[in-house]
């Protein structure tokens, strides 16, 4: 079956950096996708990857290792705004979105 | 960028009552949009594609006559929780791309409609 796992929550300091991973298994791959969501609001998109890699967008970026099925996003010089679910999803070969349960990000001052 | 808007936010109705929800792109056509439901702590789950002009294509699982989606234009799409019961009240999330702007399958969403049926 299809799986993608990202951890459940996550803790760091404002300020600090924090790495959230990912990794997939899925019946063919178009390009890995992270969103992020405020409690209560919809995604947000953030990142796309198809090749293996570092993105990088201001303090975000975003790893991909097709070989490995994995995937990092990465948060840098952390703002208590940051604090959100960071959602992973993988598009199959059918170009159907797979989606991670998410990742809690919790900032603290 | 684009903007998917979502109406109404919040909902809340009497068990055996139906509720429709508006999902509008406001400065693009989608020929496709999706509907997500998502509970409490879990990731999105897609309940249908809906298809300007033609029947929606619905998920497994996913109860066709109880969820109604309408995609009469290409900037409208619908969705309509037909006898509304407890066990439906979830946060339903529309999405749509726009093919003239974004990366490949970049998805815009509206801003999520929290239904709590009593």
């Amino acid at each position: 079956g299809q799986n993608i796992d990202q951890p459940t929550e996550m803790t760091a300091t404002e300020g600090a950096i924090v790495q959230i991973n990912c990794t997939y298994q899925t019946s063919g791959f178009n390009g890995l996708f992270w969103y992020q969501q405020h409690a209560g609001e919809a995604p947000t998109f953030l990142s796309y990857n198809v090749l293996d890699g570092l993105e990088e967008k201001g303090r975000f970026s975003s790893f991909l290792s097709r070989s490995k099925g994995y995937s990092y996003l990465l948060l840098k010089e952390l703002q208590m705004k940051d604090s959100a679910s960071y959602l992973c999803a993988v598009m199959d070969s059918n170009y159907q979105l797979i989606w991670g349960a998410g990742t809690k990000l919790i900032i603290k001052p | 960028g684009a903007v998917v808007s979502q109406h109404p936010s919040w909902v809340i109705c009497k068990s055996g009552t139906s509720v429709k929800i508006e999902c509008r792109s406001l400065d693009f056509q989608a020929t496709t949009m999706f509907w997500y439901r998502q509970f409490p702590k879990q990731s999105l789950m897609l309940m249908a594609t809906s298809n300007e002009g033609s029947k929606a294509t619905y998920e497994q699982g996913v109860e066709k006559d109880k969820f109604l989606i309408n995609h009469a234009s290409l900037t409208l799409s619908t969705l309509t929780v037909t006898s509304a019961h407890p066990e439906d009240s979830s946060f339903y999330i529309c999405s749509a791309r726009d093919p003239g702007t974004g990366d490949v399958g970049e998805l815009f969403f509206g801003e999520g409609s929290r239904l709590t049926v009593l």
